[in-house]
């Protein structure tokens, strides 16, 4: 079965509204979980490091108050995409990694800004 | 920095078909390597993996093989099927950087009956 589940799977919303990405753990507690953004032909793009009980790390370019994360739990990272603006349609992914280095991978929220 | 080097695609072959999709990295110290697939509609799955040098990660009929001499980890398969059809990532990361990886562009691959 699934071990990282990711809601919802597809939304469309209007341009300037905010929007949240769920990312759950259900096998294990998670101290640390990936955000990844894919863009069309392209390769998965790591935004930010969510770590559980402090503040995620971003990478360079990723805007943080643009695209907050909040880790409050061992098993749930949310993404929220606030004022969401076409440029910011793309397939979000996260993922969560053991200590064995394995990753397992969300099935991915696709976002559509009208 | 660490880079991972992916052919372009797509790639398109024929059913029962060998397949090559190579990928090359570049990196500091001895990194883990993996390739994960991504079918049509669905979530990214690791493939395969290997962890150190001469190690060979096998899986569904596909393998690869970490090969320092060459920096190089190539996914291959004697013959391929339609249901094969997905894209293909190679991607390098370590325990020191707490496994976030670094990836290739990702190949297409596309099966023809």
């Amino acid at each position: 079965g699934a071990v990282v589940s990711q809601h919802p799977s597809w939304v469309i919303c209007k341009s300037g509204t905010s929007v949240k990405i769920e990312c759950r753990s259900l096998d294990f507690q998670a101290t640390t979980m990936f955000w990844y953004r894919q863009f069309p032909k392209q390769s998965l793009m790591l935004m930010a490091t969510s770590n559980e009980g402090s503040k995620a790390t971003y990478e360079q370019g990723v805007e943080k108050d643009k695209f907050l994360i909040n880790h409050a739990s061992l098993t749930l990272s949310t993404l929220t995409v606030t004022s969401a603006h076409p440029e910011d349609s793309s397939f979000y992914i996260c993922s969560v990694s053991r200590d064995t280095g394995e990753l397992f991978f969300g099935e991915g929220s696709r976002l559509t800004v009208l | 920095g660490d880079s991972v080097t992916q052919m372009e695609g797509p790639v398109t072959l024929s059913e029962e078909a060998f397949l090559t999709i190579n990928c090359t990295y570049t990196a500091t110290g001895y990194p883990s390597l993996f390739w994960y697939v991504q079918y049509p509609g669905e979530g990214l799955q690791l493939l395969l993996k290997a962890t150190k040098a001469d190690d060979k990660g096998s899986n569904k009929g596909f393998e690869a093989t970490y090969r320092k001499e060459t920096t190089s980890f190539h996914l291959e398969k004697g013959s391929v099927q339609v249901s094969d059809s997905a894209v293909y990532f190679c991607a390098l990361g370590s325990k020191d950087s707490n496994y976030q990886l670094i990836w290739g562009a990702g190949t297409k691959l596309i099966i023809k009956p």
